[in-house]
């Protein structure tokens, strides 16, 4: 079975400071994985993904996300955080069933970035 | 460019009412898909569709039915509508199969059931 682990619910940091939010996945095979922001009251926007190559993915808004295949994670982080960074994020991961695309997301991590 | 449009941003119904949300996409997407979304839940797929005359179930389909009878359009039914369906609900598109394609998401709906 394939799954997606995001193991904080929140994360608060500074503005201005670097911030990590936590992937972890279990796909058998090889991962594609995504990173998806949802503003309040908005549907989910694409940051970024990886689907092969280089480890580290940047995406929109500064926002890069670096593969670790060993460590099955996939963490997404921003030099400096802006206030207007807040919002829930989504990590996301693609597998194969019976041949049709069918994504798994985690629970979401909300982001607060205080001034 | 609209992308994914969904209808209505809100409603609210009585218990054992009806009713349809609507999704279009004009992207020419083969594949849509609807998803429920709760406190601490996440993305939860209700339905999704591989094309036109094709729709299977997702993870949470009890209580919902859907037909894609165009590329463009993917409602969802609600059938007898129940408390346990409040939720805010998002309309999905994907060009294909492929896995690495990206998602649209329409702004979803905001449903309440009493």
């Amino acid at each position: 079975a394939q799954s997606v682990a995001q193991p904080e619910d929140q994360v608060n940091v500074a503005e201005g400071n670097p911030l990590t939010v936590k992937c972890t996945y279990s796909v058998s095979g090889n991962p594609y994985l995504f990173w998806y922001v949802q503003y309040p009251n908005r549907g989910l926007q694409f940051l970024l993904k990886y689907i092969t190559g280089d480890n580290l993915v940047k995406g929109s808004y500064g926002f890069e996300a670096e593969f670790n295949k060993s460590q099955t994670s996939f963490h997404l982080k921003k030099p400096s955080a802006l206030v207007s960074d807040s919002a829930l994020y989504f990590c996301a991961v693609s597998h194969a069933s019976g041949g049709s695309y069918i994504p798994t997301f985690g629970r979401g991590t909300s982001l607060i970035v205080h001034p | 460019n609209a992308g994914v449009t969904q209808t209505p941003k809100f409603q609210v119904l009585k218990t054992g009412q009806s009713m349809t949300l609507q999704c279009a996409q004009d992207m020419n997407h083969e594949y849509m898909s609807w998803y429920r979304q709760d406190p601490g839940m996440g993305l939860r797929l209700i339905h999704y569709s591989v094309g036109a005359g094709i729709t299977d179930q997702g993870e949470v389909p009890n209580g919902y039915n859907v037909s894609r009878s165009t590329t463009e359009d993917f409602p969802l039914r609600l059938l007898s509508a129940a408390p346990s369906q409040t939720s805010v609900y998002f309309c999905a598109s994907t060009q294909d199969r492929g896995l690495g394609n990206t998602i649209y998401f329409g702004e979803g709906s905001w449903l309440t059931v009493v």
